[in-house]
Order: structure tokens, then sequence, then C-alpha cells
């Protein structure tokens, strides 16, 4: 079983902060890792994925993360924060379902908002 | 493209109607989702299908019924709708894509595609 964790349901940060969503997972087997953005009033649209390939991903809109499998972490980055990017994020993991079917499971959410 | 759309965009029942919601995907993807999205506690997967006639249960599929008649359609059904069923409601599609690890092996994984949503409230 899969499981995610996102530390601090809203996060606010200056315009041109450092911005830092923290995500911990639990898994079984070697997850793979995904972060999503949410707009209001909109689905949500993949920010990065980590599929084994590389700890440090980069993803759309600046923002990175970096896969600790000791700290079983997938911390969500970016350097300066931009208005644009008050939104909320969720980070999800993946694993095989028995049916053979990938079902992601998702953390709780982060509302990130920026302050001018 | 026009990817994942879901009709109608928003829906006000009352308790005991019923109502289905419509999923369609042009990316002729194996793999559909239904999920709700309530306050505070992200999403959370109602069924899905990975293939046209199969359906399969999620974490909270009781009140919900889905079909899957054809490959880009994927319906979510209710039948006697609850208010603990005010929710918005994400449909996604996917398929499988290969990933090479560190190490050289290649494995798989699934990437989702979210439809806009669905802003269900039950009176």
């Amino acid at each position: 079983a899969q499981s995610v964790t996102q530390l601090g349901s809203h996060v606010s940060v200056s315009e041109g902060a450092l911005v830092l969503l923290r995500c911990n997972y639990s898994s079984s087997v070697p997850p793979y890792l995904f972060w999503y953005v949410q707009y209001p009033n909109q689905g949500l649209q993949l920010l990065l994925k980590y599929t084994s390939a590389a700890t440090l991903v980069k993803g759309i809109n600046g923002f990175e993360a970096e896969f600790k499998k000791s700290e079983t972490s997938f911390h969500l980055t970016k350097p300066s924060a931009h208005m644009r990017d008050a939104a909320e994020y969720f980070c999800a993991v993946t694993a095989r379902s028995g049916a053979g079917s990938y079902q992601l499971t998702f953390g709780k959410g982060t509302k990130l908002s920026v302050i001018p | 493209n026009a990817g994942v759309t879901q009709t109608p965009k928003f829906r006000v029942l009352k308790t005991g109607q019923s109502m289905t919601l419509l999923c369609a995907q042009d990316m002729n993807h194996e793999y559909m989702y239904w999920y709700r999205q309530d306050p505070g506690m992200g999403l959370r997967l109602i069924h899905y299908s990975v293939g046209e006639g199969t359906t399969a249960k999620g974490e909270v599929p009781d009140g919900y019924n889905v079909s899957r008649l054809k490959k880009q359609n994927f319906l979510l059904g209710l039948e006697s709708a609850a208010p603990s069923q005010t929710s918005v409601y994400f449909c996604a599609s996917s398929y499988s894509r290969a990933a090479r690890g560190l190490a050289g092996g290649l494995s798989s994984y699934n990437e989702q595609f979210f439809g806009p949503g669905t802003r269900l409230t039950v009176l």
C-alpha cells in the first residue's frame, strides 16, 4: 500500500521568496512520484514526475523536486515565487494494483499563497 | 485534441434524485478514473477502468456506479443522491509509459490527465 503526507495544508510566501512544499511518502515497492498543480476552478495539471531516471527532477514553471529515498521525501521547490504560482499543489505516489491498473494515491494538498 | 472533457460542469440535485456524469477522452487511453475532491481530503478514487467493458472499485465506491461501454467514455452514476455526495468530481485518463531507471532497467508507469471537473451539489 502507498500513502502520501503533505506537511502544511497552507503555505504563504512573499513574492520572490523560496517556495518549499513538503511531501513524504510510504510505499512497500519502489515508487513513482508526481506533483500536480490545481489553479482555482480548474483540473489538475502535471508539474513534474519522478520515474527513477534521475533523483533531481525539473518541471514546468521553474519548479523542481528531489527524490530522497533515505528520507522517503519528494519535496517541491522553486527559488523565487511569482504571483501566478498561487494554487493548490498535490503530491501523489503510484504503484501497480492487483487488477493491473496503475492508481495514484494523493496527498491532501497544500495551498500556496503568494504575498505581493 | 480536446483531451479529457466532462459533462456537465455544474449540477444541483435534490436528495434521492439520480444523475450520470459523462467523461470523454480522445487520446486513446486504456485507463480511466473517477475521483472526488473534498476540502482537506485531496482526491479520492471512486472507480476506475483498465479497458473497455471493465470496471473496478476504488477507495470510496459506495453510492456510485460506473460503466465503460466505449473506450473513450467513462460514465459515473448516482442512483440516489445524498448530501454527502456534494463534491467536485474529476475524471482522468492514462496510458502506460516506459521509464528507464538509474541502473538501466525498464519499468512502466501511468501518467494521468485530468478533466476540468464537475461541481455537484446535493440538497
